[in-house]
């Protein structure tokens, strides 16, 4: 089993649509969790961190269910500019050191 | 303020050849960690690098190898190259050891043929 799962998509969405990822992960330890959008063949930038009270970010909101192991991103009001590949990102600690543990990333495409 | 900078952007080697990458991180950060990102994956750690010292490393066989320099910079060697090493190689920074935000890197993309 990975460490962290998400479902690859694509995801087609018309503009102006809700969506929703989904994110599990396996090491019951881990600290720190992020949503990491990436463009297509351009380095990982930090969308959102998660945390346990939820947070929102204008269209954007997280949430982190930790007894579930689960971390979910919603999308609202889709633009055509939020086409892109959203990687869920968990981070355990070993010995005081953090690393990122990336999911394989969920792809989304906006349709005008 | 510069970001994390990465060079070179492109790179094309042959099996069994040698490679090595380098990374600046982004002004402030003392810590620097290295993906390996196949194409149509999540970025693999492969190692993080602390005061000098390889702090943690994941899954990779020790052709892989790495070095921080004093002002904070840092390399990644791969030696014997295999086909599958064909990937784009993210260098990550932050802040200290705790539980802070990695910036990346733009990367380098490596063709082993």
């Amino acid at each position: 089993r990975k460490e962290v799962e998400q479902d690859p998509g694509p995801f087609n969405v018309p503009e102006g649509a809700t969506v929703a990822f989904n994110c599990t992960y396996s090491n019951s330890a881990s600290q720190s969790f992020f949503w990491y959008r990436q463009d297509c063949r351009k380095e990982p930038k930090l969308l959102m961190s998660v945390y346990s009270s939820g947070n929102e970010d204008g269209r954007f909101t997280a949430q982190l269910n930790r007894a579930s192991q689960y971390i979910s991103l919603l999308i609202r009001d889709s633009k055509l500019s939020d086409s892109a590949t959203y990687l869920c990102v968990v981070s355990p600690t070993t010995s005081g050191t953090y690393k990122y543990i990336f999911g394989t990333g969920t792809r989304l495409k906006v349709l005008a | 303020d510069a970001g994390v900078t990465q060079s070179p952007t492109h790179l094309i080697k042959t099996r069994g050849q040698q490679v090595t990458l380098r990374c600046s991180p982004k002004s402030g950060h003392d810590t620097v960690s290295w993906y390996q990102q196949a194409l149509g994956q999540g970025p693999q750690f492969i190692f993080q690098y602390y005061e000098e010292e390889e702090r943690q490393r994941g899954n990779f066989p020790d052709r892989f190898s790495g070095h921080q320099f004093p002002n904070y910079s840092s390399e990644l060697n791969v030696n014997a190259l295999l086909l599958g090493d064909s990937a784009l190689y993210l260098c990550a920074s932050s802040r200290g050891q705790g539980r802070n935000i990695q910036y990346f890197g733009a990367g380098t993309r490596l063709s082993v043929l």
